[in-house]
This record gives C-alpha cells, structure tokens and sequence, in this order.
C-alpha cells in the first residue's frame, strides 16, 4: 500500500526552535501534501508540493521532495505554542486518491 | 471557494442503535467525495468516495454504508453501530479548480 512513513512520531520543543518532520513513500506519486490537525479536528492544508519540485515555501513553511529518495520533509522555523498540532503528510497518486500517513504529533512548550 | 458543512460534532451512540452522518457542499459542483475515519492517534483511513450522485466506492469492509442523493450531499450510514465504529469521521471534497477541502469532523463515540 501507499502508506506513508512518517518519523518522528512525537516531537517536542522550545518555542523558537525549528521542527523538521520526515514522511517517505513507496510508489509514485502525483503530488504531496502537508496538513495540519488540532486535537481531532478537521484538516487545515499548509502546503502542497508537485512531484516535480524540490522545494517550496510557505511563511515559516519549508518542504522538499526528494524523489529519487521517496521521502519529503516539514521544517517549520522560529515555532510557535500555536504550532502544537499534528502533522500529516498526505501522497496524492493517480485517481486522486489520498493516502495519510500516521502523523507527528509536534509539541510547542512556551 | 468551496466549503464543507459536516454535523453533528460530536455524537455519543449506543451499541445497536442507527448511524447517520451528514456532509453538505458549497460553492462547487460535481466534486468528488470521500468519508474517512480517524482511530484516535492514527492516520485517516479513506472508508469511501463518490464520483457522482448515487456512485460509491468502498475501500474497506465494514458496517458502515455510504450514499449521494444529491450532488453535493454525502451520507454516512449504519444500522447498527458497534464499539469499533467509535472515531473521528472526515468528509472531505475534492475539484480541480479548489483541490481537496475538508469538514470539521465528528467524533464518534459508541457505548
């Protein structure tokens, strides 16, 4: 199955820290995605990146996409208490299909 | 933009009893749909999808059930819930032009 890989499974830091979550695949994808969940509750999209690019910004949003590596990264600089959630990476393949990973869950102490 | 409306947020069912959840869509038309279900701590798990009125696609096997009346209505359904049907359920849409939008949930829980 295309179901993701994501390390670590819980990180906790100091605000002001950066945060970097990993998430690697298996087969092909079209795209990939990062959402945000707080404390189940709905998904809030942060950042798509298409299987062509490497890298994107968003704010203090860093991903990349290595291919060749099947893995993609999550930085998240200067954190905030604000940015306690949990955090998916979500591969979109052929047909439009979705497949989550089981998440970070990223704790932000002040 | 398109937007998702999913209710109830929280529901708190007996063993046995019926299930229906509602998902409603706005500001779109002819999305494709999807029900999934989140264990606590786990990643979602697509339960179904819709590519139009009255077409369903389940992924898994369960004692759940879906249907479109509409299109831009989605509905999750049981006739009789079990403790392992207790989680968090997203409706979510996805159209070209918007990409994948998702509801606010509900949580789930069976007694």
């Amino acid at each position: 199955s295309q179901q993701g890989e994501e390390d670590p499974q819980a990180l906790s830091i100091q605000e002001g820290e950066n945060a970097t979550m990993n998430c690697s695949y298996k087969t092909s994808i079209n795209n990939l995605q990062w959402y945000r969940q707080n404390s189940g509750r709905g998904l809030v999209h942060l950042i798509l990146i298409r299987s062509n690019e490497r890298e994107k910004h968003s704010g203090r949003l860093r991903v990349t996409l290595d291919t060749s590596k099947k893995s993609s990264s999550l930085l998240i600089t200067a954190s905030r208490a604000a940015d306690t959630a949990s955090y998916f990476c979500v591969k979109e393949t052929s047909g439009s299909r979705l497949t989550f990973g089981e998440g970070t869950q990223l704790t932000v102490n002040p | 933009s398109q937007t998702i409306h999913q209710w109830p947020a929280t529901l708190v069912q007996p063993v046995g009893s019926p299930l229906s959840l509602e998902c409603t869509v706005e500001g779109t038309s002819n999305p494709n749909l999807y029900w999934y279900r989140q264990a606590a701590g786990r990643g979602l798990q697509l339960l179904f999808y819709s590519v139009g009125i009255g077409q369903i696609s389940s992924e898994v096997p369960q004692n759940l059930s879906a249907s479109r009346p509409q299109d831009r209505q989605f509905i999750l359904s049981s006739k009789k819930l079990l403790l392992s049907d207790s989680g968090f359920y997203l409706c979510a849409c996805r159209t070209p032009i918007y990409g994948y939008t998702f509801g606010s949930g509900t949580r789930l829980t069976v007694v």
